[in-house]
């Protein structure tokens, strides 16, 4: 059974441009969780979803940023005209059920760099 | 609103000594608990967790872990430190009914001595 996989695995972008981070969950997992890990802090939660549904976006910036998990295809975070402070590693988690105990199976991450 | 304290930003240990890393968290429902680690410029791996009964909970690589309700802790020790536990250690928390997503500590980094 595959991990979760998220690609790319490091971005380059310059500020303005867009950034599209790809993250498939486990097999039969139909959770998918969303954290960015700022230099020297902990992971922050960002958003929620099973498939078609954004159930909590209670940590996306409110402006640029943006998540979907279609019925069919990975699940994307969408970051627009990406700024400095967008430089972090983003990671995908998924579960195979939403509530409860909530264990999660993490992927490797995207690193994005702004330049 | 949950939250995760986990004290200090580094310990270091001689290899073969035991390992303590703190964490407290602060809940107003029952807790779910996790500790993670994480491997330089890798995702982050499930050490243990701690879900409902037996408060003290063994996890992979020798870990362990105590739920004090009373202290609101979640200790993590490993009685004798190896080299390859060198890396970041998180504590998180979820509650039930809260979409299960977790809510991290800043992590702690373990280095190992020889």
């Amino acid at each position: 059974n595959a991990g979760v996989m998220q690609n790319p695995r490091h971005l380059v972008r310059r500020r303005g441009q867009e950034a599209r981070l790809r993250c498939s969950p486990m097999k039969g997992h139909s959770h998918v969780y969303w954290y960015r890990q700022l230099p020297e802090e902990g992971l922050k939660f960002m958003v929620y979803l099973q498939k078609e549904n954004i159930i909590d976006e209670s940590g996306m910036p409110k402006e640029r940023f943006s998540a979907e998990f279609p019925k069919e295809g990975p699940s994307i975070l969408r970051i627009q005209q990406v700024v400095r402070g967008d430089s972090a590693a983003y990671f995908c988690a998924s579960s195979p059920q939403g509530t409860g105990y909530g264990e999660q199976y993490f992927g490797p991450g995207t690193r994005l760099t702004v330049t | 609103a949950q939250s995760v304290t986990q004290l200090g930003s580094h310990v270091s240990v001689s290899e073969g000594a035991l390992v303590l890393l703190r964490c407290n968290y602060s809940s107003s429902v029952p807790p779910y608990l996790f500790w993670y680690v994480q491997y330089p410029n890798q995702g982050l791996q499930l050490l243990l967790k701690y879900t409902t009964g037996a408060t003290l909970v063994k996890g992979i690589n020798g870990f362990e872990a105590e739920f004090k309700k009373s202290e609101t802790s979640f200790h993590l020790t490993k009685p004798s430190a190896h080299m390859s536990d060198a890396a970041e250690y998180f504590c998180a928390v979820s509650v039930t009914g809260a979409n299960s997503k977790l809510t991290f500590g800043k992590g702690i980094t373990l280095s190992v001595r020889p």
